[in-house]
This record gives C-alpha cells, sequence and structure tokens, in this order.
C-alpha cells in the first residue's frame, strides 16, 4: 500500500530550530515536495526535492534521502506566522499525470 | 497568486441532491485537481485532469465525477450527495511540481 507518516503535532518556541519528519512508502517515487497551509487558508507550496541532499530556500530547508524513504522540513529562526499544518507529499512519477499523494499533515505550534 | 477561484465558496445541501463545484483558473496550467480535506486524513485527491476531456480518478473518486470541456474550468459533481462528503474541498493547478491551490469550498451535506 502508499503511506506517508508524519508526526501529528510538534511544539517549538519562537526563534529555535524545528524539524518536521515525514517517512513514505509508495510504488513509485519521483519527487518529495512540503506544503504549508494556515488555520482557513489553502496550501502553499514552500519546496520539492527531487535529488539527495538539502534544498535551501531562506529560513526553510527541506532535505531528501531516497536510500531511506525519508525526508524533512527544516524552519529556522522561528516566527510566530510559521504556525500552521506542514505537509509532506510524494510524486510518484515523472509525468505530472502521476498522482501525488498527501501525507496527513503535522501542526506546527509555537511558544513565545 | 494564481489565477484559480472556486465557487461557490459555502454550500450547504441535503442528502440525495446533486452539486456541483466548479474551479476556474486563467493560468492556462494543463493540470487540474479536486482534493478533499478532512480532520484527520490530510489531503485525499478526488479526481484530476491533465488536459482537456482527460481526467482520471484519484484515490477517493467514489460517489464523484468531473468534466472538463475547457481549459479554464473543471468540475467536480456529486450526483447524490451524502453526509460523509461533508468537507472542504480543494482545486488545484500545475504546470511543474508545485501545485496552486484555490481558495477552497465548504460543503455541509445535511
Amino acid at each position: 500500500g502508499q503511506s506517508l507518516e508524519q508526526p501529528s503535532e510538534v511544539t517549538a518556541v519562537e526563534g529555535a530550530i524545528v524539524q518536521i519528519n515525514c517517512t513514505y512508502q509508495t510504488s513509485g517515487f519521483y519527487g518529495l515536495s512540503w506544503y504549508q497551509q494556515h488555520d482557513g487558508g489553502a496550501p502553499t507550496f514552500l519546496s520539492y526535492n527531487a535529488l539527495d541532499g538539502l534544498e535551501e530556500t531562506g529560513r526553510f530547508s527541506s532535505f531528501l534521502s531516497r536510500s531511506d524513504s525519508y525526508g524533512y522540513l527544516l524552519l529556522q529562526e522561528l516566527q510566530m506566522k510559521d504556525s500552521a499544518s506542514y505537509f509532506c507529499a510524494v510524486h510518484r512519477g515523472v509525468n505530472r499525470d502521476d498522482k501525488i499523494i498527501f501525507g496527513k499533515g503535522t501542526r506546527l505550534h509555537i511558544l513565545p | 497568486d494564481a489565477g484559480i477561484t472556486q465557487s461557490p465558496r459555502h454550500k450547504v445541501t441535503e442528502t440525495g441532491t446533486p452539486v456541483t463545484l466548479r474551479c476556474h483558473q486563467t493560468e492556462n496550467h494543463r493540470y487540474m485537481y479536486w482534493y478533499r480535506q478532512d480532520p484527520g486524513h490530510g489531503l485525499r485527491l478526488i479526481h484530476y485532469s491533465y488536459g482537456v476531456k482527460d481526467t482520471d480518478k484519484g484515490e477517493v473518486s467514489d460517489g464523484y465525477s468531473v468534466s472538463r470541456s475547457k481549459t479554464e474550468d473543471f468540475l467536480l459533481t456529486l450526483e447524490s450527495a451524502t453526509s460523509s462528503q461533508t468537507s472542504v474541498y480543494f482545486c488545484a493547478i500545475s504546470n511543474t511540481n508545485e501545485q496552486f491551490f484555490g481558495p477552497g469550498t465548504r460543503l455541509t451535506v445535511l
């Protein structure tokens, strides 16, 4: 079967660093995406990894290890506005019409 | 922001009635998707389209149908709504690995 596992909730302190993990087991893998969603809002794209290693975009970084079927999202210098849900998503093929599977999401709570 | 809208934004309907949700884009993206989002389940793909008149099923397609007669419009139809279809529905578009999501439609089936 297909599965993506990520923690349901994570709590961190403002200004700190937090890592949100995602492990996957899918038939076919081409890449891993991350999305952010604030309460009442729509998901917004954060990053995409097709190759092993770390991709950095400002305060956010995303890592992928294809051999371990594992990735993570790293958020640095946490701000209160980072309080949101974060979803990992597996792209199962190179073509855009291959179905994307989303994890159930990680709720990030940030304490002042 | 990507030009993607959904209508209606909110709808309350009764069990057994047909419902159609509309997704409209102005970006000329090839791919369009319908998801539902429920607590504890994340985003689940209902149907998607990879071109005009080209659609395929997602993981939770039972009870739903779609149509795409124009690049810009992707319709999701619940032929006979059930209470289990109460959810928030998101449309998304893409041309690359990045998906752009619409604002969502909150559907309540009584």
